[in-house]
């Protein structure tokens, strides 16, 4: 399972866009990038996920360059509920999902 | 929103009670998982199920055991609760394919033994 490292935490301002970059660098071929969020005394939430370049949904950006060796999450114009945990997550095709979550970041949002 | 439900959302208990954790998801997932996490720390994978009658152990022992007899349910059982299973345990299913990395948790239930 490919190891991430992601900053333990940021801080940020309503309304700006924050960015959020993940390491994986062993990543296998068959390996997908997702990001999870979550809130306290909750279980994570799926966001996103993508393979490479780039993928957007309602809620946020993932960017992954060509070597796929880190991916960048983009939550556009923050506001104070995006406070949460986010998890940078190596997803395979091996059994399932069944990963490793790490420490994540803790992003605060402030007014 | 998910359909994974986990009971009791709070449970404190005393050392040495046998306790079940319940859980439930009406989606149809083969795979299901229970996850453990203390506050503010990582999640840990404690058993998982590729489905009925399958269950394995993850990548952080566990006293606890776990059972798989219908696709929907996946409980959790302790033995002898003891103050250090104190913790938050999460449930989640997900489909199996390629590129798909979507698992749905459950609300989790925090376990307190006293």
């Amino acid at each position: 399972l490919a190891k991430t490292t992601q900053p333990i935490s940021m801080d940020s301002y309503e309304g700006q866009e924050v960015n959020i970059t993940c390491s994986h660098n062993n990543i296998a071929t068959n390996d997908y990038i997702t990001w999870y969020q979550q809130f306290p005394s909750q279980g994570p939430r799926f966001i996103i996920q993508g393979y490479k370049t780039k993928v957007t949904n309602e809620v946020a950006s993932l960017f992954i360059p060509a070597d796929r060796k880190s991916s960048t999450l983009s939550l556009p114009r923050v506001s104070l509920s995006d406070t949460a945990v986010y998890y940078c997550l190596v997803v395979g095709n091996t059994g399932g999902f069944k990963t490793i979550f790490g420490a994540g970041t803790r992003l605060f949002v402030k007014a | 929103e998910a359909d994974i439900y986990q009971t009791p959302r709070y449970l404190v208990i005393g050392t040495g009670k046998k306790i079940t954790l319940e859980c439930s998801q009406t989606m149809g997932h083969d795979k299901m998982y229970w996850y453990q996490q203390d506050p503010g720390m990582e999640l840990h994978l404690i058993h998982y199920s590729y489905g009925v009658n399958s269950t394995e152990k993850g990548d952080l022992s566990s006293e606890s055991t776990v059972s798989r007899i219908r696709t929907e349910h996946f409980p959790l059982t302790l033995e002898s609760a003891r103050p250090s299973h104190t913790s938050q345990y999460l449930c989640a299913s997900s489909l199996w394919g390629q590129g798909i990395t979507e698992a749905f948790f459950g609300q989790g239930t925090r376990l307190t033994v006293v």
